[in-house]
């Protein structure tokens, strides 16, 4: 089982719409939680970080299901801005490091 | 500071050739890390250093690749004896200092191509 699996998509919405990513991990260590941004053909940038209590950032919702392993990204009244590339980021630390995995990502285009 | 910056932005080299990365990160982030990013794929992580030690090496880091950090700024990353498949997107991050929340900041990348 890969340490985080993601549905690579394509999602393809209209504009307006309702979209939402799931993330699982496998490692039940793991102890932050993020979503990041990739444009084409740019480097990855920070979305939001994920609580355990859940967190909402304007149109962007995201959860957290420890005991599923199991992450979400919610995103409301889609723009043409939010196409790109979602990361589902999982990090874990132990002996004095500090590691982040990336799934592969989840590619979402919105449509006019 | 202008954040993380990567250089050169692209290398074209034949196979068996060696090439060198270097990644500038964000002044005040001990923390360095290396990732690999093919198309379709999200970035998969080499190595991390925290400050000058390198603490983690991925099983993707074969023996023809090595990096460093000396001095706990700069980091180089090397590839010996170039191979097609080491094509890729080679990404620095930076994260850490007063304040961190673990975020990282990422180069625009060194993309690598083998002829």
């Amino acid at each position: 089982r890969k340490e985080v699996e993601q549905d690579p998509g394509p999602f393809n919405v209209p504009e307006g719409a309702t979209v939402a990513f799931n993330c699982t991990y496998s490692n039940s260590a793991s102890q932050s939680f993020f979503w990041y941004r990739q444009d084409c053909r740019k480097e990855p940038k920070l979305l939001m970080s994920v609580y355990s209590s859940g967190n909402e950032d304007g149109r962007f919702t995201a959860q957290l299901n420890r005991a599923s392993q199991y992450i979400s990204l919610l995103i409301r009244d889609s723009k043409l801005s939010d196409s790109a590339t979602y990361l589902c980021v999982v990090a874990h630390s132990g002996a004095g490091s500090y590691q982040l995995t990336f799934g592969k990502g989840t590619k979402l285009s919105v449509i006019p | 500071d202008t954040g993380v910056s990567q250089d050169p932005r692209h290398k074209i080299t034949k196979r068996g050739q060696n090439v060198t990365f270097r990644c500038d990160p964000i002044s005040e982030h001990n923390r360095l890390y290396w990732y690999r990013q093919t198309l379709g794929q999200g970035p998969e992580f080499l190595t991390y250093f925290q400050n000058e030690a390198q603490l983690e090496k991925s099983r993707l880091l074969s023996d023809r690749f090595s990096a460093e950090r000396p001095k706990g700024s700069f980091s180089t990353l090397e590839i010996q004896r170039t191979e097609q498949g080491d094509s890729a997107m080679y990404l620095c991050a930076s994260s850490g200092g007063r304040g961190s929340t673990g975020e990282l900041f990422f180069g625009e990348g060194s993309r690598l191509t083998v002829l």
